[in-house]
């Protein structure tokens, strides 16, 4: 079982913050990084969906870097709201079939 | 179907009852996941499925889990002699493809709770 760690567990911001969170993954042979978001009661929602070393995805508010030679991924959100409380899960591939999600990071931003 | 489709939605079952969980994927979706998340944890892979391929059951905790894709499409999670520590969300997920550069499309989840 690889080890996909997310940070921090949980996260609290007033509405308007900026805020970032990480996600690592082992380095080696690296095939896919995705990103969802997990709002209660809902499924996952795919955010992202990250290949290549460098790349830099943008979907509104939220954006997303990836490292892979260092085994780690940033999800930033502009200007928090409140809709963009959730849990934010990043899973990693190194075979193409299947994924292993970290913990997630839950966010809760504070009107 | 527009989404990943999963039956029941909610399940309470007493310990020792077999369960069956239902996946009806995204139409023309080739690859099938299921994963759970029990309190407090990660989504933990359990088994996919790609199409006529032998499918990866790695994940499967015990031999009362078992999964079966009938004609490439609906797939049913089935949970015999169930136990507490079986409770957890079960969530299915469908892609294009095999690849993991392929957005993964997941249903609402099954919430089975065990007592």
């Amino acid at each position: 079982i690889l080890n996909v760690e997310q940070s921090p567990q949980s996260l609290h911001v007033q509405e308007g913050d900026s805020t970032n969170f990480t996600c690592s993954f082992p380095s080696s042979n690296f095939y896919a990084l995705h990103w969802y978001r997990w709002e209660t009661a809902k499924s996952p929602e795919a955010l992202f969906v990250m290949t290549l070393n460098g790349d830099e995805k943008k979907k509104g508010r939220i954006s997303a870097t990836l490292n892979t030679k260092e085994g780690y991924s940033y999800l930033y959100i502009k200007g928090s709201q409140p809709e963009d409380s959730a849990t934010y899960l990043c899973a990693f591939s190194y075979t193409g079939n299947q994924f292993y999600f970290g913990t997630g990071t839950s966010l809760t931003v504070i009107p | 179907g527009a989404g990943v489709s999963q039956s029941p939605s909610n399940k309470v079952t007493e310990k020792g009852k077999d369960v069956e969980l239902r996946c009806d994927p995204i139409s023309g979706h080739t690859a099938l996941y299921w994963y759970r998340q029990s309190l407090g944890q990660g989504l933990e892979f359990l088994i996919y499925f790609q199409g006529n391929s032998a499918p990866d059951k790695s994940g499967l905790p015990s031999d009362r889990f078992s999964a079966e894709r009938t004609g490439g499409s609906v797939s049913t999670l089935t949970i015999q002699r169930t136990q507490q520590e079986d409770s957890a969300v079960y969530l299915c997920a469908s892609s294009a493809g095999g690849l993991a550069g392929n957005t993964i499309y997941f249903g609402e989840g099954s919430w089975l709770t065990v007592v």
